[in-house]
């Protein structure tokens, strides 16, 4: 199975910041990464697939970028709603993998 | 607007087993997929199988198989997963979610938490 690897689990950051949260594969993977959000409440929502895609509704201080083993998530001007736990998922290989998790919460 | 909306939580005894339900709306309930995500508590996710509604067709992850049944009922739009011989292992909350052809979970059900013990 295809490791993936969230190394920062939990992050803190002030309202306003660029944060950054990466995800590293244990083989390429081809760009087949996508990224969710889980709010505190448990609910869970995509966010980008295919590593830059933005999904329909998700505001545009989201972005993603990254090839080969290495990928990130970026949230400029960061707001309260976007405290959540964020995961990528790769989809190259089955099974399909999630990384760990990194927790994003607000200085 | 696309919703799955699952079942209720779930207290089983060690042993036994349970199906947790699925009920999508607001689509075409034969034409995507629908995936099983397990959550452990404080842990990350684990993608359990999916099935296709059109035709019943399903692929698990190799951990799940013997563990997870997926089936689906095109007359009520409902997709379910059963687990069997429960151990404390299974406590989790499983999610559905529907699939898109280019492999992305676009939406997902609320959750459903399972719970083993005696």
């Amino acid at each position: 199975d295809i490791q993936m690897t969230q190394t920062t689990s939990s992050l803190s950051a002030s309202l306003g910041d660029r944060v950054t949260i990466s995800c590293s594969a244990s083989q390429g993977i081809s760009n087949y990464l996508n990224w969710y959000q889980q709010k505190p409440d448990g609910t869970v929502k995509l966010l980008i697939y295919y590593t830059s895609s933005l999904h329909s509704g998700v505001p545009s201080r989201f972005s993603g970028s990254g090839s080969g083993t290495d990928y990130s998530l970026t949230i400029s001007n960061l707001e309260p709603e976007d405290i959540a736990t964020y995961y990528c998922q790769q989809y190259s290989k089955l099974p399909w993998t999630f990384g760990g998790g990194t927790k994003l919460e607000i200085k | 607007q696309v919703q799955l909306q699952q079942s209720g939580p779930e207290l089983v005894k060690p042993g036994a087993l349970v199906k947790i339900s699925c009920k999508a709306s607001g689509y075409t309930f034969t034409s995507y997929d629908i995936n099983w995500v397990k959550q452990r508590p404080g842990q990350g996710l684990e993608w359990i199988g999916w099935i296709y509604p059109g035709d019943g067709s399903t692929k698990y992850n190799e951990k799940f198989k013997g563990k997870a049944t997926l089936t689906a009922d095109k007359s009520s739009s409902t997709a379910y997963m059963q687990l069997s011989s429960l151990t404390s292992e299974n406590s989790a909350v499983y999610f559905c979610a529907r699939k898109l052809e280019d492999d992305y979970f676009d939406y997902w059900g609320q959750g459903t938490t399972l719970t083993v013990s005696s």
